[in-house]
């Protein structure tokens, strides 16, 4: 059974940083990359750019170079996304999608529940 | 970036009706459309990818198609279970892009 599992809510404020997990099981982390998507309260769904679990290389969207890094823990299958210098509209709901089982195909079938960060002085 | 033009932004229908939603790509996208399912406080769920593919365990009341920049999504016989926010999104060309979703709701 596919599952990504992310961690739980974060309340932060301006300038603080965030890092957040996705958790993957049910299929080789390494063989499929992993995708970070972020959905502001009441809005549309945003790429933020993917990494490469075998190599580790990650790529950003325009929008989202400079203050967010994207990581591994590969022996744990464990994808994260790191938010430094905060800034209220980064307070969204920030998904990790896998692309198993298709590969390379920048769709996505599988997705983890969420993590609402919300950035409040 | 390839700019994904949704419409309409909310449709109220019927059960038992037939909807249509849009999507209008800024440029050719080579069939390279997938439309998503998100239901109030939970993850997008795929339908449909490569315009017109219907994703496994997904109802085939939903149907999917179009062709260069024009792309539709269309849901026979409503149910109340249909009750969403729909996305499109091109995975042509990075950034892959969303639009900006249609609310569906139940008359």
């Amino acid at each position: 059974q596919i599952q990504l599992v992310q961690s739980g809510p974060e309340l932060k404020k301006p300038g603080e940083s965030v890092k957040i997990s996705c958790k993957a099981s049910g299929y080789t982390f390494t063989d499929y990359a992993m995708h970070w998507v972020k959905q502001a309260p009441g809005k549309g769904l945003k790429w933020m750019g993917w990494i490469n679990t075998y190599t580790g290389k990650p790529t950003y969207a325009d929008d989202f170079k400079g203050r967010f890094v994207f990581s591994l823990e590969a022996s744990a299958s464990t994808a994260n996304l790191q938010i430094s210098n905060l800034k209220n509209e980064d307070t969204a709901t920030y998904f990790c999608a896998s692309d198993y089982p298709r590969g390379r195909v920048y769709y996505f079938d599988y997705w983890g529940q969420g993590v609402m960060v919300t950035v409040s002085s | 970036d390839i700019q994904m033009t949704q419409s309409p932004a909310s449709l109220s229908a019927s059960l038992g009706e037939t909807v249509t939603i849009e999507c209008l790509a800024s440029e050719d996208i080579y069939s390279n459309l997938a439309w998503y399912q998100q239901k109030p406080g939970k993850s997008p769920q795929l339908l449909i990818y490569y315009a017109n593919s219907l994703n496994d365990g997904v109802p085939s009341r939903f149907s999917g198609s179009g062709s260069g920049t024009q792309y539709s999504l269309k849901i026979n016989s409503l149910q109340s279970e249909d009750v969403s926010i729909y996305f499109c999104q091109q995975n042509y060309d990075s950034p892959f892009t969303f639009g900006s979703g249609t609310k569906l709701e139940i008359k």
